[in-house]
């Protein structure tokens, strides 16, 4: 299980507030991902990087930030542009940004809305 | 983009017997398929995979499938025990992106 840690466990956003998921590896990955689960539903990939200092759009990518500055952290930060940011939240990194390789998911931050 | 689809969304079979779940992808530059397991409230974890050169693979009671010319892959559980009772999606792998099937709920009656 170690290896991919975020926080917090619990998140509660307020309406008009901005909110910073934290996401850090130290598996030496280069690929990080930020994917976003609603209830009996499966995983929409939100944002990705492949390199420190690059990240691509996902599927759902609307009210989302995020950034790579260093190559073990990759922050999503929810803006108030995201309307319905109720979600369970999940980081993971895979060993290359070649492909082949599976992901390794953090324990997932779980957003709630006040 | 890629398209990957599963089924069934659930699945309920009894303990000792097998369980199969099947997914389609639509780019055939898909080249690697990982599945998952994620079990209430927790992470998913990966439990077995493929590659597009490989055309079957297994790991004890799990087996994965692969038919590149039809676009689909499987999951095979054999024997099974109330512990496999979880969700379980299936992935492709398309340039480093991973497309992931909506999931399958297995549930293991002992």
């Amino acid at each position: 299980d170690g290896g991919i840690t975020q926080s917090p466990k619990y998140l509660f956003r307020k309406e008009g507030q901005n909110v910073t998921l934290s996401c850090e590896q130290n598996l030496n990955h280069d690929a990080m991902y930020w994917y976003r689960q609603d209830p009996g539903q499966g995983l929409r990939l939100i944002y990705y990087s492949q390199i420190v200092n690059d990240f691509q759009k996902g599927d759902i990518a609307e009210g989302y930030s995020v950034s790579r500055e260093k190559k073990e952290s990759f922050p999503l930060t929810v803006t108030s542009a995201q309307k319905n940011p109720t979600a369970f939240y999940l980081c993971a990194s895979s060993p290359t940004s070649g492909g082949g390789h599976g992901q390794y998911f953090g324990p997932g931050t779980r957003l709630l809305v006040l | 983009g890629e398209n990957v689809e599963q089924h069934p969304s659930t699945l309920s079979v009894q303990e000792g017997d097998s369980a199969v779940i099947k997914c389609t992808y639509s780019d055939s530059a898909s080249n690697y398929f990982p599945w998952y397991k994620q079990e209430l409230g927790k992470r998913p974890q990966l439990i077995i995979d493929i590659r597009s050169n490989v055309g079957e693979k297994k790991d004890q009671r799990i087996a994965v499938t692969l038919n590149k010319t039809a676009k689909h892959f499987s999951l095979h559980i054999t024997e099974t025990q109330p512990e496999d009772s979880a969700v379980y999606f299936c992935a492709a792998d398309n340039f480093n992106k991973f497309y992931f099937g909506s999931g399958t709920k297995l549930n293991v009656k002992p």
